[in-house]
């Protein structure tokens, strides 16, 4: 069995300030690990992804992801927000080969001016 | 726009009615996944194929739900007598299995609702 935690639902930050949306997993397998940003009416959009290389994953935007197996973690940061970075975020945890990728219930990302 | 397209983007029906929903994915994909997503929830998955056959179906997936694609291409999601509670975002999304390293590109869904 396998999913996911997102421990806020809600994370509200100034524009220029960091940006730290948490997640835990829990995996039978190694699992593949993923962060999908969701815009409104827009559909679901990759951000980056870890498969078991590099523990410190690099995606678009300027967000990064570390893996902490020890933590069973996988948080996603930005050093800085941008308005355009609003949106809902989503962890998701899969067995490889994204089969059978179970989300998280999500984050809202607020960025104030 | 990720390249997988989804029909109608939004369908009001009745309670009891049928629906089919389509979707046409990345031309070379060989997965093709259905997620579904209620309001405030991440979505769920359903069902996913390879090529033509359906590998796995989610217990989310009653018999009221059929999904199909008979060619490895397109598939349709159809959905007999709806009740109010399938109210939601139906998402398709595709990928090319190589290995580990693969990326599931979504459609923008189609938003059915049931009165």
């Amino acid at each position: 069995a396998q999913s996911v935690t997102q421990l806020d639902s809600h994370v509200s930050v100034s524009e220029g300030t960091p940006v730290l949306l948490r997640c835990n997993y829990s995996s039978s397998y190694s699992p593949s690990l993923f962060w999908y940003v969701q815009h409104p009416n827009k559909g679901l959009q990759l951000l980056l992804k870890y498969t078991s290389a590099a523990t410190l994953v690099k995606g678009i935007n300027g967000f990064e992801a570390e893996f902490k197996k020890s933590e069973t973690s996988f948080h996603l940061t930005k050093p800085s927000a941008h308005m355009s970075d609003a949106a809902e975020y989503f962890c998701v945890v899969s067995r490889g080969n994204n089969n059978d990728m179970r989300f998280g219930a999500g984050t809202r990302l607020t960025v104030k001016p | 726009d990720t390249g997988v397209s989804q029909d109608p983007r939004h369908k009001i029906t009745k309670r009891g009615q049928n629906v089919t929903f389509r979707c046409d994915p990345i031309s070379e994909h060989n997965r093709l996944y259905w997620y579904r997503q209620t309001l405030g929830q991440g979505p769920e998955f359903l069902t996913y194929f390879q090529n033509e056959a359906q590998l796995e179906k989610s217990r989310l997936l009653s018999d009221r739900f059929s999904a199909e694609r008979p060619k490895g291409s397109f598939s349709t999601l159809e959905i007999q007598r709806t009740e109010q509670g399938d109210s939601a975002m139906y998402l398709c999304a595709s990928s090319l299995v190589r290995g580990i390293n693969t990326e599931a590109f979504f459609g923008q869904g189609t938003r059915l609702t049931v009165v």
